[in-house]
C-alpha cells in the first residue's frame, strides 16, 4: 500500500499565479479531504468528497480554491489566482466512509507565495 | 468556533517523564475521540483512539483517559522518549468516527523530550 500520494511536495510560485495540487488516495478509500496547516490557524478543513462528490466545502476560505475529484483514484486543489497568504502546507486524506478506520494523511504541499 | 480546544500548546519533558496533553469538547454528540502524531515533514499519523464508553484505553506507553461528564480527554505518554519529539493533535467527531461525521482537531500541541 503506498499510502495517499500527494505532488509536488514543495512548490513555490509568483504572486497571482495558478497553483494545482494533486491528490492520489488509498485505493478502496471512498472519502478525501484536503486539509490546510499553518503556525496560525492550526489544521483546517477545506472540502472533503465522499464517493467523488463534493460534501462539505465550507472551509474553502475564497473563491479563488476550488477542488475537483473526477475519479476515486485522483483529486486537485485549485488556487487562482495566489496570494502570500495562501502559503502554507496542504494535506490530502483518505478513509472509508464507513467504520473507523481514521484518515490518512499524505506527506503534504509545502506552497510559498512569493 | 474550535469545536476542540488542546493544552498546552507546546510540551517540553525530560527523558522518562510523563507527557500529558489535555482536550476539551463542548458537543454532547461526538462519540469518537481520537489522536494524531505528527513528525516534521510528515502528515499527521492516527497514534489511539477512544470512545466514550471507557474510561481509559491503553496502547503501549500511550493512554487516553476519558471524562464524558467533564467533556474532556487526555493522553499520557508514559516513560516519554525523545523519538516522541512531535506535534500530536486531538480530534473529535460524530458518527462513530465514520466520514459521515467529520473529524474535528485541536490546535495541536509539541512535544519536546529532551534526553
Amino acid at each position: 500500500d503506498a499510502g495517499v500520494i500527494q505532488s509536488p511536495r514543495h512548490e513555490v510560485t509568483e504572486m497571482g499565479q495558478e497553483v494545482t495540487l494533486r491528490c492520489k488516495p488509498i485505493s478502496g478509500h471512498n472519502s478525501l479531504f484536503w486539509y490546510r496547516q499553518t503556525m496560525m490557524r492550526g489544521l483546517e478543513l477545506l472540502i472533503y468528497f465522499n464517493n467523488n462528490v463534493p460534501i462539505d466545502d465550507s472551509g474553502m476560505p475564497e473563491d479563488r480554491f476550488s477542488a475537483k475529484m473526477p475519479n476515486a483514484s485522483f483529486s486537485t486543489l485549485k488556487i487562482q489566482p495566489s496570494e502570500p497568504r495562501d502559503s502554507a502546507v496542504y494535506f490530502c486524506a483518505s478513509s472509508r466512509i464507513q467504520g473507523t478506520y481514521g484518515y490518512t494523511f499524505g506527506s503534504g504541499t509545502r506552497l510559498t507565495v512569493v | 468556533q474550535q469545536q476542540v480546544k488542546q493544552s498546552p500548546q507546546s510540551l517540553i519533558v525530560q527523558k522518562g517523564g510523563i507527557s500529558i496533553i489535555n482536550c476539551a469538547y463542548e458537543n454532547t454528540a461526538f462519540d469518537y475521540f481520537p489522536w494524531y502524531q505528527q513528525f516534521p515533514g510528515k502528515g499527521p499519523a492516527l497514534l489511539i483512539a477512544i470512545r466514550p464508553d471507557v474510561s481509559e484505553k491503553k496502547e503501549g506507553r500511550f493512554t487516553i483517559s476519558f471524562n464524558k461528564s467533564a467533556k474532556q480527554f487526555s493522553l499520557h505518554i508514559m516513560d516519554s522518549q525523545p523519538g516522541d519529539s512531535a506535534t500530536y493533535f486531538c480530534a473529535a467527531s460524530k458518527d462513530g468516527g465514520s466520514t459521515l461525521g467529520r473529524l474535528y482537531f485541536g490546535r495541536g500541541t509539541q512535544l519536546t523530550v529532551w534526553p
